[in-house]
């Protein structure tokens, strides 16, 4: 498999603020990055996939300029909900793409917007 | 587009009392599919990977299957412990990576 740590587990913000999440990658070096969001009762939605070095690729529906995402290096993605606002509040996994197909997933951070 | 159906929604069993979850799928060229464990307030687990009809892959006390339109994913002799709910994904054919999920099995075994 592959480990995937995220950061921060939780987080609790003002509407209006931008919040950053972090993605590591801690035994492996991932190319491929992905952020997915879950509502309560929902399956996994894919936002979009992070390529290290280049442009996220955005899912139908996702606004690229608020959920801004960042794949600086092998190891690291970020996903930054800028202006948040109350119904941005979710449960936000991102995951890695490992061998042929398979994706392992990071213990996800809880986001809650007053 | 791909679609994924789970069922059913929510079992309850009895520690020891075996089961299958069905998940059944509707893809244009299958590449993969996987199944998952996840806990509440936690990311998902890997469990399996079915490539093709007719694989089967253990681990433990679970059992996954594939045939060309669903999966089951036998559980035998529950525990306690494999009270989560569990997902299953399906992967197209193709370069693309994107995975869609159903929305799960919640499974809760009583002692």
């Amino acid at each position: 498999g592959a480990v995937v740590s995220q950061h921060p587990s939780r987080v609790i913000c003002k509407s209006g603020t931008s919040v950053k999440i972090e993605c590591r990658s801690l035994d492996f070096q991932a190319t491929t990055m992905f952020w997915y969001r879950q509502f309560p009762k929902q399956s996994l939605m894919l936002m979009a996939t992070s390529n290290e070095g280049s442009k996220a690729t955005y899912e139908q529906g996702v606004e690229k300029d608020k959920f801004l995402i960042n794949h600086a290096s092998l190891t690291l993605s970020t996903l930054t909900v800028t202006s948040a606002h109350p119904e941005d509040s979710s449960f936000y996994i991102c995951s890695v793409g490992k061998g042929y197909n398979e994706q392992f997933f990071g213990p996800g951070t809880r986001l809650t917007v007053l | 587009e791909d679609q994924v159906t789970q069922s059913p929604e929510a079992l309850r069993l009895q520690e020891g009392e075996s089961s299958s979850l069905n998940c059944s799928y509707t893809v244009s060229g299958l590449r993969g599919l996987f199944w998952y464990r996840q806990d509440p307030g936690k990311g998902p687990e890997f469990l399996f990977t079915l490539y093709s009809a007719g694989e089967e892959k253990e681990k433990e006390r679970l059992k996954a299957t594939l045939t060309k339109k669903e999966s089951f994913l036998h559980i035998t002799a529950p525990k306690p412990e494999d009270s989560a709910t569990y997902l299953c994904a399906v992967q197209e054919s193709g370069g693309y990576q994107k995975v869609t999920f159903g929305i799960g099995t919640k499974l809760q075994v009583i002692p």
